[in-house]
């Protein structure tokens, strides 16, 4: 079974750098897929943040791109997100999700973990 | 940049059959994809690729996608089945998610 499971600082100050990790476990990231960031905003829709390929290409949203960044270590099978100087519309519950190449569907998604900026 | 639209809420009664629309430009020539999501759970796959089931999703979900609509369509509506309803699509390099339809079973 799939899992994946989201893990950070619950708290970061504003304009300072967002760290998640998202770890993977029964199906190894070099196999395949995409895996992909996506947040929800308190009381707002999912908004895609961006994917990474295992073997290493990116793709982010443009509205986001100059703040994000996306790497995988398929050594400890997990892929991680850094989202530089946050303000307080960065804060939202952030989920990890495994996806499909072929239209980007996720099939596999992280519990969510909520990060609030705030100082 | 890309959008799709999505009714803001839905209401269909228990048995019933529920239909939410996704409306995009040509998105029909795009893969559309639906997701529940109940208040505090993760999202949850019912459709990909316009009208594929993942394992495990109840048959009474279907989807098609044609021209500049997709569609999601809730046969038999449950009381359980009463969510948040997203579509997705893939265009030009960017995952574009629609605003989301409440979905309210009554």
């Amino acid at each position: 079974q799939v899992q994946l499971q989201e893990s950070g600082p619950g708290l970061v100050n504003p304009s300072e750098t967002l760290s998640l990790t998202c770890a993977v476990s029964g199906y190894s990231i070099s196999s395949g897929y995409y895996w992909g960031w996506i947040r929800q905003p308190p009381g707002k829709g999912l908004e895609w943040i961006g994917s990474i390929h295992h073997s290493g290409g990116t793709y982010y949203n443009p509205s986001l791109k100059s703040r994000v960044t996306i790497s995988v270590d398929t050594s400890k099978n997990q892929f991680s997100l850094k989202l530089t100087s946050v303000t307080a519309a960065d804060t939202a519950v952030y989920y990890c999700a495994r996806q499909y190449a072929s239209g980007m569907s996720g099939d596999y998604w992280g519990q969510g973990t909520l990060v609030t900026v705030s100082s | 940049s890309y959008e799709v639209t999505q009714p803001p809420s839905v209401s269909v009664s228990p048995g019933q059959t529920a239909s939410i629309t996704c409306s995009g430009e040509k998105l029909g020539d795009k893969y559309a994809s639906w997701y529940q999501l109940k208040p505090g759970q993760s999202p949850v796959l019912v459709i990909y690729q316009d009208s594929k089931r993942p394992s495990g999703i109840p048959e009474r979900f279907s989807g098609s996608n044609s021209g500049n609509t997709a569609t999601l369509t809730i046969s038999g509506t449950q009381a359980m089945d009463e969510a948040d309803y997203y579509c997705q699509a893939w265009d030009s390099s960017t995952v574009v998610f629609g605003g989301g339809t409440k979905l309210t079973v009554l």
